[in-house]
């Protein structure tokens, strides 16, 4: 089983400001089968990013992914203010996946 | 639309057993690999399971291998959860999900709201 690694627990920024997450797998992720999630309280994930680096249909610019093997990121340029959620990479494929731990980006 | 409804959770005491299923509708269902993943109360998210989009292949976390078995009825566009030897650690609303595209193993495009599975005495 693949685990994810995701850092920081908490990312504490102001809207405008840019996000850097990391997401460290303990083995290489095969295609680069890395998605990235979205979740605010209450509601259901949304995926944001698949492929490690194709955003997802109708997913803002501002949100982009880099990596491969088992060291991948999340950017986000500029914060808006519905971006303050938490975020989750997920390891994928057609047999065993995996969810990291999460990332909370808070308002600063 | 593509809809995921979720039924059959509630409370439940250690060592019995529940069955979820999920009621999918909007798309074909029969086209696509759809999963369970969990979210204890204030926690992350944890895949669960998965099924190919015949009912072929099943894969599982190791946290609850050997006790839960995920099925399909492609004819009744239905996803079954069957989750025997209920833990207090498998307390959480558990979501049922869809592949973001047909036949292949994608990320998850689509989630239902979620059922809550309480495990007490």
């Amino acid at each position: 089983e693949i685990v994810l690694t995701q850092s920081p627990g908490t990312l504490s920024l102001s809207p405008g400001e840019r996000a850097t997450l990391s997401c460290r797998a303990s083995q290489s992720v095969s295609s680069s089968y890395l998605a990235w999630y979205q979740q605010k309280p209450g509601q259901a994930p949304r995926l944001l990013i698949y492929g490690a680096s194709s955003r997802a249909t109708g997913i803002p610019d501002r949100f982009s992914g880099s990596g491969s093997g088992t060291d991948f990121t999340l950017t986000i340029t500029r914060l808006e203010p519905e971006d303050f959620a938490v975020y989750y990479c997920q390891q994928y494929g057609r047999s065993l996946q995996t969810f990291g731990q999460g990332t909370k980006v808070e308002i600063k | 639309q593509v809809q995921l409804v979720e039924s059959g959770g509630g409370v439940v005491q250690p060592g019995r057993s529940l069955r979820l299923a999920c009621a999918a509708s909007g798309f074909t269902f029969s086209n696509y690999f759809m999963h369970w993943v969990r979210q204890a109360p204030g926690k992350g998210l944890e895949w669960v399971a998965v099924i190919s989009y015949d009912g072929s292949n099943e894969y599982y976390a190791d946290s609850v291998k050997g006790r839960f078995t995920i099925s399909r009825d492609n004819s009744r566009n239905t996803l079954f959860l069957q989750m025997n030897s209920l833990r207090a650690q498998d307390a959480a609303i558990y979501y049922c999900a869809r592949d973001s595209a047909p036949l292949a193993g994608t990320p998850i495009g689509y989630w239902g709201q979620g059922t809550l599975v309480t495990v007490s005495s």
